[in-house]
């Protein structure tokens, strides 16, 4: 049974950072595109970012290109989100997806707030 | 960015068919298809069909998905009430490098 379990959310101030981890198991992690989904509170969902298999490509939404950064570490099954100079507007809860939305998270939630 | 149309709520009796549409263009829906996800509230999403229109194991046959062109549609047979959730669809955008969302259907079982 495919497995991903997201950590690292919390409240910050704008401009700070914050660290987002996603455990997996279950499935050849190694061999998988992952995807970083957040979604707003009331509101829909919102890509942010995915990774290939092998971390060589990367994709960003606008919105967060320069300010966030997708890595994953095969050898521990673990996908990360690094992210900096937060705004009030990424406030959402975060979800871990295999592939491009396969197998989902149950989600953590930042919260960006003075 | 890439975005995909989906009208906001769709309402129907209990038992009878619902139909959801997604809007893209061609390089979006009309490339590879789109995915169609279920939430419902407080729980995160569940894949209902891939972009190739093929269902996870333990996904009911009464729903079904096709595609025309850059429109891709989620059709629900014999409504229940707990079909009663949000349905957003997803496709990868070529041009854009881009996963893109419709902005979710809200379903209501009447």
């Amino acid at each position: 049974e495919v497995q991903l379990l997201e950590s690292g959310g919390g409240l910050v101030q704008p401009g700070g950072s914050l660290r987002l981890s996603c455990v997996a198991s279950g499935f050849n992690f190694s061999s998988d595109y992952m995807t970083w989904v957040r979604q707003a509170p009331g509101k829909g969902l919102e890509w942010v970012a995915n990774i290939k298999y092998d971390g060589s490509e990367k994709y960003y939404d606008d919105s967060v290109k320069g300010r966030f950064t997708i890595s994953r570490d095969n050898a521990k099954n673990s996908l990360s989100l690094q992210m900096n100079s937060l705004r009030v507007e990424d406030t959402a809860v975060y979800y871990c997806a295999k592939g491009v939305g396969v197998s989902w998270g149950r989600g953590t939630l930042v919260t960006v707030s003075s | 960015q890439a975005g995909l149309t989906q009208p906001p709520s769709v309402s129907e009796a209990l038992r009878q068919t619902a139909t959801l549409t997604c809007t893209g263009n061609s390089d979006n829906v009309g490339y590879q298809g789109a995915a169609w996800l279920q939430q419902h509230q407080g729980h995160p999403p569940k894949l209902l069909s891939d972009r190739n229109n093929n269902r996870p194991s333990g996904i009911s046959e009464r729903f079904s998905t096709s595609r025309s062109g850059s429109t891709a549609s989620l059709t629900i047979i014999g409504l229940q009430p707990d079909d009663e959730a949000d349905y957003y669809c997803s496709a990868w955008d070529r041009s854009l490098s881009a996963l893109a969302f419709g902005g979710g259907t809200r379903l209501t079982v009447l």
